[in-house]
């Protein structure tokens, strides 16, 4: 079965700041998918990714995902508070969508 | 254009009762997921349906798990009896077809069983 390694597990960085969240598969994906969680809440889909070399941004947020299609980064610039919460990437491997265990980023002032 | 709605937000049982989670999908969309997540884990699928068929439902304890979806439009989750372990969030997330299709997700129902 398709597993997704998350990287780091946790973060803190400071307001400004640059940081990058791996995310690496087991197996080839079909497609990658990045969502972001509030403490309980439920998940906002932020982007996905299918061809290999793709890359995507969305407002301070770029997704990419490797020419092998096995691992995506997920890079955000000059990180506000608006920022913070649980990052989780998603592979769909041709079964059910498989997550990661997320990283849990915080931005502090 | 309205999101996925869940209820109860939040719901806190004795073991061995039992308890049902209501999810109603975004309008027009034919697939339905229901998931578990375990605290510091991500979300696991417990069961997919497309319109009001059962796609897969490999990782559903059915032993005390059950899930419908009659009409092919809303569905509840019920577990019965209820066990300490089953303590997690319960994300419903709808999508417009089944593969390569992205999942929009509900703001989850929060079970706590003491």
């Amino acid at each position: 079965s398709q597993e997704l390694e998350q990287s780091p597990q946790s973060l803190i960085v400071q307001e400004g700041k640059n940081l990058t969240i791996n995310c690496t598969s087991s197996k080839t994906l079909y497609g990658l998918y990045w969502y972001k969680q509030k403490y309980g809440e439920g998940l906002i889909f932020l982007m996905m990714l299918q061809k290999g070399g793709e890359e995507k941004s969305h407002e301070k947020i770029t997704a990419k995902l490797d020419e092998k299609k096995q691992q995506s980064s997920l890079h955000i610039t000059a990180s506000q508070p608006s920022h913070a919460g649980i990052y989780l990437c998603g592979a769909d491997g041709r079964t059910p969508l498989v997550f990661g265990k997320g990283t849990r980023l915080s931005v502090i002032a | 254009e309205a999101g996925v709605a869940q209820s109860p937000r939040y719901k806190i049982i004795e073991k061995r009762q039992s308890v049902a989670f209501w999810c109603n999908p975004i309008s027009g969309h034919a697939t339905l997921y229901w998931y578990q997540q375990i605290l510091g884990q991500g979300p696991k699928l417990l069961i997919q349906f497309q319109n009001n068929g059962v796609v897969d439902d490999s990782q559903l304890p059915k032993d005390r798990f059950s899930a419908e979806r009659l009409k092919g439009v809303d569905s509840t989750l019920k577990i019965q009896p209820a066990k300490l372990e089953d303590s997690a969030v319960y994300l419903c997330a709808s999508s417009l077809a089944e593969q390569q299709e992205t999942q929009y997700f509900g703001p989850g129902t929060r079970l706590l069983v003491l």
